[in-house]
């Protein structure tokens, strides 16, 4: 079965400095792999996505996501953090015809220091 | 244009009674799927509905169901509650059914906070 896992609970980064949140998964076929941020009461919005090609992908907001097979991992990157990005951050994968759905990481409460 | 619609946002129930929530898909959308969100457990996959049939469903008791309407709105109903029952339930509509095609990007609503007493 596929797994997602977000080894930092907590990350606390101060405004304009960079972020790296890690995200490992387990799957045992080509993973098509997501990055979701949650804010305070709403839903999930989708950053970016990897299903093939570049393994480096662009999102919306400033954030990118690199896909390195060798290691399983999926790590979201943004040079300069801004205080609106204090959320929830959610890793998943989805595997071949999305049987199980998305799987989730447990996520990553990012916390912007001023 | 409208984004996906839960109702109710929040509500509170006891401890044997039945719960239905609603999702209203982004308009053209076929796909809707369901999830759970506690503290413990995270994000889990309850189930997806396609053109009104079943297709996909997540490693829940048969307590949980749902079902998709000919346009496209659906519901999941819990029966029998639980307090571990108590979470947010979130809903997400998508063009086409699967997580899996790239150009199919899947929508979340704003969730429906239940809670268990």
């Amino acid at each position: 079965a596929q797994s997602v896992t977000q080894p930092d609970i907590h990350i606390t980064v101060s405004e304009g400095a960079s972020l790296e949140l890690r995200c490992n998964y387990s799957y045992g076929a080509t993973p098509y792999l997501f990055w979701y941020v949650q804010s305070p009461g709403q839903g999930l919005q989708l950053l970016l996505k990897y299903f093939s090609g570049d393994t480096l992908v662009q999102g919306i907001k400033g954030f990118e996501a690199e896909f390195k097979r060798s290691q399983s991992s999926f790590n979201l990157r943004k040079p300069s953090v801004h205080w609106s990005d204090a959320a929830e951050y959610f890793c998943a994968v989805a595997g071949a015809g999305g049987a199980d759905g998305l799987t989730f990481g447990k996520g990553t409460h990012l916390i912007i220091q001023p | 244009k409208a984004g996906v619609t839960q109702t109710p946002r929040y509500l509170i129930k006891t401890r044997g009674q039945q719960v239905t929530l609603s999702c209203s898909p982004i308009s053209g959308h076929r796909s809707v799927s369901w999830y759970q969100q506690t503290p413990g457990q995270g994000l889990q996959f309850l189930f997806e509905y396609f053109s009104e049939t079943q297709r996909n469903k997540g490693n829940f008791p048969g307590r949980f169901s749902g079902r998709q309407f000919s346009n496209s709105r659906s519901e999941m109903n819990v029966s029998t509650l639980e307090l571990g029952d108590s979470a947010l339930y979130l809903c997400a509509s998508s063009l086409e059914g699967g997580q899996t095609r790239p150009g199919n990007t899947i929508y979340f609503g704003e969730g429906s906070w239940l809670t268990v007493v």
